[in-house]
């Protein structure tokens, strides 16, 4: 079984300011794919960047970028020049890769608050 | 192209009663999952179609949960004489099997209150 932890219940940030939400995992998979999903108050799970395991190439997705370390099972989101409306719930999840895909092992997410 | 809908968008209900929670997936995509959303237990997964597959319902808390997908499509999460630690936020999400690479793309969710 995999477990996703975010050590970070709550963060903030001055509006234009750089932050960065930590997540780790655990897992016996090879081949998986790591995502991270932002939740704002209107409930809506908006995927904000996606990693597959076999690219060592940290994906980045204009302002979101990741720091993805595989031997140490980290998987960390940059957040460059901060906005308002990236208050949110961030939540780390994993998925194992197969044919079919398979459910999602979400962490307990941080909840992040941008400033004025 | 239209998102994943859910509906209703809250459910109030009572004690005991039965409901019935509704998604209707992106069009084309042939996967769909429900996961449940509560204060106390986070994101839980429940319950996964593939296509035409026997579903995993590895996922489900009890028997009183069950789960359809009619036509590959619609699929109806029923909890059948509710309890009050069922009240959650119930998420619905789909993915395509080719190309997303199983991303898995959500709707906006029923929040359940269970008096």
């Amino acid at each position: 079984a995999q477990t996703v932890t975010q050590s970070q219940p709550e963060m903030s940030v001055q509006e234009a300011e750089t932050v960065t939400l930590s997540c780790t995992y655990d897992t016996s998979e090879n081949n998986y794919y790591l995502f991270w999903y932002k939740q704002p108050p209107s409930r809506q799970m908006i995927l904000v960047i996606r990693q597959e395991a076999y690219k060592q190439q940290n994906a980045t997705e204009n302002r979101f970028s990741v720091n993805f370390q595989k031997a140490a099972k980290s998987f960390s989101l940059k957040i460059s020049d901060s906005q308002l409306g990236d208050t949110a719930m961030y939540f780390c999840a994993f998925m194992k890769l197969n044919n079919a895909g398979n459910m999602l092992t979400f962490g307990g997410g941080t909840r992040l608050m941008v400033k004025p | 192209g239209a998102g994943v809908s859910q509906s209703p968008s809250n459910k109030v209900t009572e004690k005991g009663k039965d409901v019935e929670l509704r998604c209707d997936p992106i069009s084309g995509h042939t996967a769909l999952y429900w996961y449940r959303q509560s204060l106390g237990q986070g994101l839980e997964f429940l319950i996964y179609f593939q296509g035409n597959s026997a579903p995993d319902k590895s996922g489900l808390p009890s028997d009183r949960f069950s789960a359809e997908r009619t036509g590959g499509s619609v699929s109806t999460l029923t909890i059948q004489r509710t309890q009050q630690e069922d009240s959650a936020v119930y998420l619905c999400a789909s993915s395509s099997r080719l190309g997303g690479g199983g991303t898995q793309y959500f709707g906006p969710g029923t929040r359940l209150t269970v008096l």
